[in-house]
């Protein structure tokens, strides 16, 4: 059974680079297309960008001067660095696996709360 | 971007109803529409994808349907594990965008 666990600090001073890393256990990383969503307290669901295993990505265009997603395979994890935070990005942080470039997110992570302060 | 919007954002039923949400797109996108269920503090959960399809291990009491902008999920015989939030998700163009989420709640 796949499973996601996104972990890191659970608070960014603001201006400050915010940085997630998901570990995936139970199936390899290859072949699929590693994906970060956002969902601030009491809001809905917002995609950040994916990355292909062999590094190649696709980000928001509302978060694209900020966001940087990588892979390392060896280690069964992808990883999340948004950088310039303010108060608008604090959220649950959720990693999910998708199936194809055009796929649906079948397993997610249980979500890591980042809160960012001033 | 592709605009999904959902309705209701709220509705509130009976164990034992069958209740629909509904979610239309400001264009095309058959059959690249997937819906997700979650509950309070969990991640959501994929219900059905491109349409209509259910992964393995979702109750057959959940169905979707839909063409070209408009997408339908039906839950027949609500049961008390159903009262969650539900979320449609377009994946025909990126970004790839949700709606704004409806939340089924007992009344």
């Amino acid at each position: 059974q796949v499973q996601l666990q996104a972990s890191g600090p659970g608070l960014v001073k603001s201006s400050e680079t915010l940085s997630l890393t998901c570990t995936v256990s139970g199936g390899s990383i290859s072949n699929y297309y590693w994906t970060w969503i956002r969902q601030p307290p009491g809001k809905g669901l917002e995609w950040i960008g994916y990355i292909y295993h062999s590094g190649s990505t696709n980000y928001n265009p509302s978060l694209r001067s900020r966001v940087t997603i990588s892979v390392d395979t060896s280690r069964n994890q992808f990883s999340l660095k948004l950088s310039s935070v303010t108060a608008a990005d604090t959220a649950m942080y959720f990693c999910a696996r998708g199936t194809d470039y055009r796929g649906h997110l079948d397993y997610w992570g249980q979500g890591s709360l980042v809160t960012v302060s001033s | 971007d592709i605009q999904l919007t959902q309705s209701p954002s709220s509705l509130s039923a009976s164990i034992g109803d069958t209740v629909t949400i509904t979610c239309r797109a400001s264009q095309n996108i058959f059959p690249y529409l997937n819906w997700y269920q979650q509950k309070p503090g969990k991640a959501p959960k994929l219900l059905i994808y491109a349409v209509s399809s259910l992964p393995s291990g979702v109750p057959s009491r959940f169905s979707g349907s839909g063409f070209g902008t408009d997408f339908g999920l039906t839950i027949s015989s609500l049961q008390p594990e159903d009262f969650a939030s539900y979320y449609c998700q377009q994946i025909y163009s990126p970004p790839w965008t949700f709606g704004q989420g409806t939340k089924v709640e007992i009344k």
